[in-house]
């Protein structure tokens, strides 16, 4: 199946500048990519996806980029507030879509 | 809509006991989804469904059951509780044509002593 590798698992910003979240992907037929915001003890969210037709999508502050012929993509946080402060996990679809591969997750920490 | 509900949110079980987590949508998503969430190990697929009727395994299927007979309901059952079923569990629904976003419930935290 696929493995999906999620980095860094902690990372600290100071308030304003960029976060980046970096994952892989083993399975060239994963053709969906969405990323997900976890605040402590909630549910996820989905807060961007892309898919494997489109290199980049944005979305406010947040950016998500594909590099399909490296197998890996971005999320992409500007201007960082305290409220991102959360767990991120990436994932990808298999081919059929009917099984998300998700990453250990992220945890950001905005700092004031 | 109230989206995707689990029951219970919090539980302790002990050794070889059983018990069945309930999923319900009403979204009329036709894929729904169970996970289990262990500390640095993310989100892992342990069954999932895509319609009444059908059920398929996913990563981490063994020690836990699963059956569709609505749309709307997904219920995860726990035969003979064991300590390594001791995790936060939870269901997610998503339209099935497409790639789409998954909707996750609040959650379980399942504790086995």
């Amino acid at each position: 199946g696929e493995n999906v590798e999620q980095h860094p698992s902690t990372l600290s910003v100071q308030e304003g500048d960029s976060a980046v979240i970096k994952c892989t992907y083993s399975d060239s037929a994963s053709n969906y990519f969405p990323w997900y915001k976890q605040e402590l003890g909630k549910r996820p969210q989905l807060i961007i996806d892309i898919r494997s037709n489109v290199g980049e999508k944005k979305d406010q502050r947040i950016a998500v980029t594909l590099n399909k012929t490296a197998k890996h993509f971005s999320l992409h946080i500007t201007e960082t507030q305290p409220e991102d402060s959360a767990v991120y996990f990436c994932a990808a679809s298999s081919p059929t879509g009917n099984q998300f591969y998700f990453g250990t997750g992220t945890s950001l920490t905005v700092i004031p | 809509n109230a989206g995707v509900t689990q029951t219970p949110k919090f539980q302790v079980l002990k050794t070889g006991q059983s018990m069945t987590l309930q999923c319900a949508q009403d979204m009329n998503h036709e894929y729904m989804s169970w996970y289990r969430q262990d500390p640095g190990m993310g989100l892992r697929l342990i069954h999932y469904s895509v319609g009444a009727g059908i059920t398929d395994q996913g990563e981490v299927p063994n020690g836990y059951n699963v059956s569709r007979s609505t749309t709307e309901d997904f219920p995860l059952r726990l035969l003979l509780a064991a300590p390594s079923q001791t995790s936060v569990y939870f269901c997610a629904s998503r339209k099935r044509t497409g790639n789409t976003e998954a909707f996750f419930g609040q959650g379980t935290r399942l504790t086995v002593v």
